[in-house]
């Protein structure tokens, strides 16, 4: 059973500040790495994907993937209050006939505060 | 028009109903994905389909069946509803050809057993 897990929160971080969220994998093999925001009663919908260990940066947004710690990390600057949301970590399969399919995480709360 | 769309969006059945939601998309994309949320157990892989004559089960798949009429049409069926199946559930899709393995969501089903 290939396991993804996120830090449990909920986390809460004042306006302005830099939120940091947390994921861990099993599967070893594991290629793609992505990070979904979900508002409550939406559907969660894409913020970031990564593939290469290093950061990647999009806007107030950076991604970080350790492969050799099997670790993925999200990142998000200048907080908002529209930041407000579950984030959750997702991690392809790597390989065989599962191919392509995603695990996802049990999500993390971000509550950002005025 | 939205890339995904999932009918009906709410639903309000008995326990021992047939049920069905369906799934649509205009993204073209060839695989596509039923996944149900339940709060604090995430996001769940229920059947995922990568071509129209590729059918297969996901880690929940009891007590759901699937149809997928075309490329862009996915069915879930609850042959007989019971109330553990109340749940938020999500249709998703991704393309084989751009090499990555992002999934895109629809709007969601809200269904509730009574």
């Amino acid at each position: 059973q290939k396991e993804v897990e996120q830090n449990s929160g909920p986390l809460s971080v004042p306006e302005g500040a830099i939120a940091s969220l947390n994921c861990t994998y099993s599967d070893r093999g594991s290629q793609s790495f992505f990070w979904y925001r979900q508002y409550s009663g939406k559907s969660p919908e894409l913020i970031m994907f990564i593939y290469s260990n290093g950061d990647k940066e999009d806007g107030r947004f950076t991604a970080q993937l350790n492969k050799a710690s099997q670790y993925v990390s999200l990142l998000i600057r200048d907080s908002q209050p529209s930041d407000s949301a579950t984030y959750l970590c997702a991690v392809n399969e790597a390989g065989g006939t599962s191919y392509g399919k995603l695990t996802f995480g049990q999500g993390t709360i971000l509550t950002v505060h005025p | 028009d939205a890339d995904v769309t999932q009918t009906p969006r709410n639903r309000i059945t008995k326990t021992g109903k047939r049920i069905m939601l369906e799934c649509s998309q205009t993204k073209g994309h060839d695989r596509m994905y039923w996944y149900r949320q339940d709060p604090g157990l995430g996001l769940r892989l229920i059947y995922y389909s990568f071509d129209v004559k590729d059918i297969n089960k996901g880690e929940i798949s009891d007590g759901y069946s699937v149809s997928r009429q075309a490329q862009a049409k996915f069915s879930l069926s609850l042959e007989s509803a019971i109330p553990n199946q109340t749940a938020l559930y999500f249709c998703a899709t991704s393309d084989t050809g751009t090499g990555a393995d992002e999934q895109y969501f629809g709007p969601g089903t809200r269904l509730t057993v009574t």
